[in-house]
């Protein structure tokens, strides 16, 4: 069966340095999604991606964020300078359509900020 | 999105059914209501969705209410593996602008005991 594939499972960082979350959607979905969880919160939408372009972030999402699909296949984030806060459970989850609606998620980026 | 209302936490025998219970009183008439659940360290993994029939798949069954100001998720026989933290989110069908994402709740811890 098709999974959403995420590599690191773990990332340390200092404070202030820049990283880079990767994932590997399903093959032919079209519609990309970050969203994080902070260790005992709410999974949180961050942004969705859809044509090369973003088509929603939340507030979450500043100018420190960035999402980039670079080739065929892979779907990553940046964070640029990084904060303590941004520690969290990382997913990636892709969908075909917007219509059925069904996201698949990854198994998740633990993020860890020191 | 409209706003569901579930039970913190539930507990149910291992090959009892369970009843997850989800209140959806503001729903507007092109929301679909969609189920997914999140096991321990891993991320959500979509359920079932519906409109206004009930659903039934290989996991589980969806009961949507007549007036659909209220859903139940159905587990037809628990196993330990159904154990997860289970969430009801309201999606507008239509598409565009803030439907792409999902909007995560707390939603109701499920204890599956052996």
């Amino acid at each position: 069966e098709p999974e959403v594939t995420q590599t690191p499972s773990h990332q340390v960082t200092q404070m202030g340095q820049e990283v880079i979350l990767r994932c590997v959607p399903i093959s032919n979905h079209l519609y990309f999604y970050w969203y994080r969880q902070i260790l005992g919160q709410k999974v949180e939408f961050l942004v969705s991606f859809y044509n090369n372009e973003i088509s929603e972030k939340s507030e979450i999402f500043d100018d420190q964020f960035s999402v980039e699909r670079p080739d065929g296949s892979n779907f990553t984030l940046k964070i640029r300078s990084t904060k303590l806060e941004d520690s969290a459970m990382y997913f990636c989850a892709s969908s075909a359509d917007l219509s059925y609606n069904e996201q698949f998620f990854g198994p998740g980026t633990r993020l860890t900020v020191l | 999105d409209a706003k569901t209302t579930q039970p913190n936490s539930m507990e149910s025998n291992e090959e009892e059914p369970v009843h997850l219970p989800c209140n959806h009183s503001t729903i507007s008439g092109t929301d679909y209501i969609h189920w997914y659940r999140q096991l321990p360290s891993q991320g959500p993994e979509y359920v079932i969705h519906g409109l206004t029939s009930n659903v039934n798949n290989r996991m589980a069954s969806l009961a949507i209410a007549e007036d659909r100001k209220s859903s139940t998720l159905i587990l037809h026989r628990a196993t330990l593996r159904d154990a997860a933290v289970y969430y009801c989110i309201l999606r507008d069908g239509w598409g565009g602008g803030s439907n792409y994402k999902l909007t995560f709740g707390k939603g109701t811890l499920l204890t599956v005991n052996p």
